[in-house]
Parts: C-alpha cells; structure tokens; sequence
C-alpha cells in the first residue's frame, strides 16, 4: 500500500508552546488529508479534513484557531496546535487520500503529544 | 452516517481462522464497508473493503450479506501479529467515522 509518514514521531513540549505536525504521502498525490486524534483507549476521532490548496473543514467542535491546518501541497499537511496544554496531549494521526471519492485512505503512523 | 455495530472484544487462538463481524443495518445502496484495524499505538491499517460481492486479498476475506446489512472479516490463520483493534465504517460522505471497534486478542 501507499506509504505516509509523519513527523515527529513524539514530541514533548511546555504549556503554552506551539507544536507543527507533519503529514506526507511519500508515494502518491493526496488531494485530501485528514487529521484525527485519539486518546488513551478510545476511538479515532476525525478532527479535520483539508483539500490541497483550500482551507480545511473543521468538525464540530474543534477549534480552528487551535488546530491550523494547511495542505500547501499534493504531499504535505501540517496541523499546528496553538498554544498548547495538557488536556492537548494526545496521539495525533493523519491520513491522506488520492481522490476525496471512495477511495482508500493510508494512514500514518501517528504522532504522540506530551504538553507538560 | 451510517452506524455499525461490533463486539466489543474477541480472543481467537494462533493458527485458527478469525471471523469479525459487524453490522450495519442502516447502510444505503452506495456506501462501503471498509475494515481497517489499529495495532497498538501505530496508525490504522487498510485491510479491505467491499460494496456487495465478498472480496479476498492477501490480508483476509470480507463476506457481506445479501442484504448488506451485515458482514463478517475473516482472517483465515490467525497469527500472534494480528493482535489489534479491527474497525468496521461504512463509507459515504468521503470521511472515514471509526466506532469503538473489535479488540482481537490472538492467544497461542
């Protein structure tokens, strides 16, 4: 399948600090990315979804001030989160898609946020 | 969107067949049933997908009713490496809602 990277792969950071995190498709054009967290034993949660060139879709209730998205290319997503704070420590996934049809989407590999 | 429902946990030994199942009463004529499963603390794996005829790959067999209204992922050799999470999401709106899941639990 296709290959998507993140990075970091974990990162540690101070209460107010803002932290970017990187999402690429090493093999393929993603029109679409998607950015889910999920905390300790629960589900993924879909926070946003982002179209190459255009501003992302927010679910609701996620903070777009918060959470900044940009999908400035075909293989890379960013999500920042903005000021952040403890109850922010998570692991933050992204996946990327070739088409925003039924098509599969290839995840990577996840993200663990640490906000002391 | 389109619910599915799946048990919560299951423990199948090492060398024997897995059959997953989930249902999804609600689902309309043109949304998918995809099945991606999460080993702990990685990102989802694609595993398979289908619309109405049963599908195979490398990975495993998925079987959808007649109906469509319920299917069953089947792992034919269970092996201690496919220990995870197993997700069932009906696919329509071109995002993907993960439920809470099947925990397989893979003894030897």
């Amino acid at each position: 399948g296709a290959v998507v990277s993140q990075h970091p792969s974990r990162v540690i950071c101070k209460s107010g600090t803002s932290v970017k995190i990187e999402c690429r498709s090493l093999d393929f054009q993603a029109t679409t990315m998607f950015w889910y967290r999920q905390f300790p034993k629960q589900s993924l949660m879909l926070m946003a979804t982002s179209n190459e060139g255009s501003k992302a879709t927010y679910e609701q209730g996620v903070e777009k001030d918060k959470f900044l998205i940009n999908h400035a290319s075909l293989t890379l997503s960013t999500l920042t989160v903005t000021s952040a704070h403890p109850e922010d420590s998570s692991f933050y996934i992204c996946s990327a898609s070739s088409s925003g049809g039924v098509e599969t989407q290839y995840f990577g590999p996840g993200t663990r946020l640490l906000v002391l | 969107d389109a619910k599915t429902t799946q048990p919560p946990s299951m423990d199948c030994a090492e060398g024997r067949a897995a059959n997953l199942p989930c249902n999804h009463s609600t689902i309309s004529g043109n949304e998918y049933v995809y099945w991606y499963r999460q080993i702990h603390s990685q990102g989802p794996q694609y595993i398979i997908h289908g619309l109405k005829n049963n599908e195979t790959n490398e990975m495993a067999s998925l079987i959808i009713t007649e109906d469509r209204k319920s299917s069953t992922l089947i792992l034919p050799h269970a092996t201690l490496r496919d220990t995870a999470v197993y997700y069932c999401i009906v696919f329509n709106t071109d995002k993907l809602i993960f439920g809470t899941g099947t925990r397989l639990q893979v003894f030897p």
